[in-house]
């Protein structure tokens, strides 16, 4: 079964840009009708989906956001990935990755386990 | 955007209550809603899709109704293990939005 994972740095400064991957495994993440999406929530407080990628590399974003999103896709290490730039601490949050699946209606499962990120100086 | 409001936000009952947890839409969003089951310190885990298919794995306890602009979460018989938080999620436009969260305590 396909499983994700996030990895990336826990801490940011501030203006710096974040960086994350989600790296897929049980499945090739250029295959099937898929959209692969990031959503955040920060500490104690409800969940903020910030974009996604389709299998064939167009992208949604956040309109809150998109200014300072980039969600992108690496077929060859089956993984894709996310960058948010000029950060503050607004931006300190566990984020998590997921696959969009269409059946019915659209869904996100499976998810990454998720990756705290703390922006500070 | 399409706001999703949960109610209530808090609620506390008792192994064995039945309990609902409504989710109202801004606007309509046809069955394109998600719900979501959330325990401290792990990922969202998918309940139910398209407002009423149950997913695989999940209980019979848990079901899920409603098209348009409202829609009810409901657990039949709450055991233990279902206290945790529950949040809804739309998926009929951008941006994908989520109720704010309902918080399901032990009374």
């Amino acid at each position: 079964q396909v499983q994700l994972q996030e990895s990336g740095p826990g801490l940011v400064k501030p203006s710096q840009t974040l960086s994350l991957t989600c790296t897929v495994s049980g499945g090739s993440i250029s295959s099937g009708s898929y959209y692969w999406s990031w959503i955040r929530q920060p500490a104690g407080k409800g969940l903020e989906w910030i974009g996604r990628i389709y299998t064939s590399g167009s992208t949604n974003y956040n309109p809150s956001l998109k200014s300072r999103v980039t969600i992108s896709l690496d077929t060859s290490k089956n993984h894709f990935s996310l960058k948010l730039s000029s950060v503050t601490a607004a931006d300190t949050a566990v984020y998590y990755c997921a696959r969009e699946t269409y059946n019915s209606g659209w869904y996100a499962d499976p998810w990454g386990q998720g990756a705290l990120v703390t922006v500070s100086s | 955007d399409i706001q999703l409001t949960q109610s209530p936000s808090f609620l506390s009952a008792s192994v064995g209550d039945r309990v609902t947890i409504t989710c109202r839409a801004s606007q309509g969003i046809s069955s394109y809603l998600a719900w979501y089951q959330q325990k401290p310190g792990k990922a969202p885990k998918l309940l139910i899709s398209a407002a009423s298919t149950l997913q695989s794995g999940v209980p019979s306890r848990f079901s899920g109704s409603g098209s348009g602009t409202e829609f009810i979460l409901t657990i039949s018989s709450l055991q233990p293990e279902d206290f945790a938080t529950y949040y809804c999620q739309q998926l009929n436009s951008y941006p994908i939005t989520f109720g704010q969260g309902t918080r399901l305590d032990i009374k």
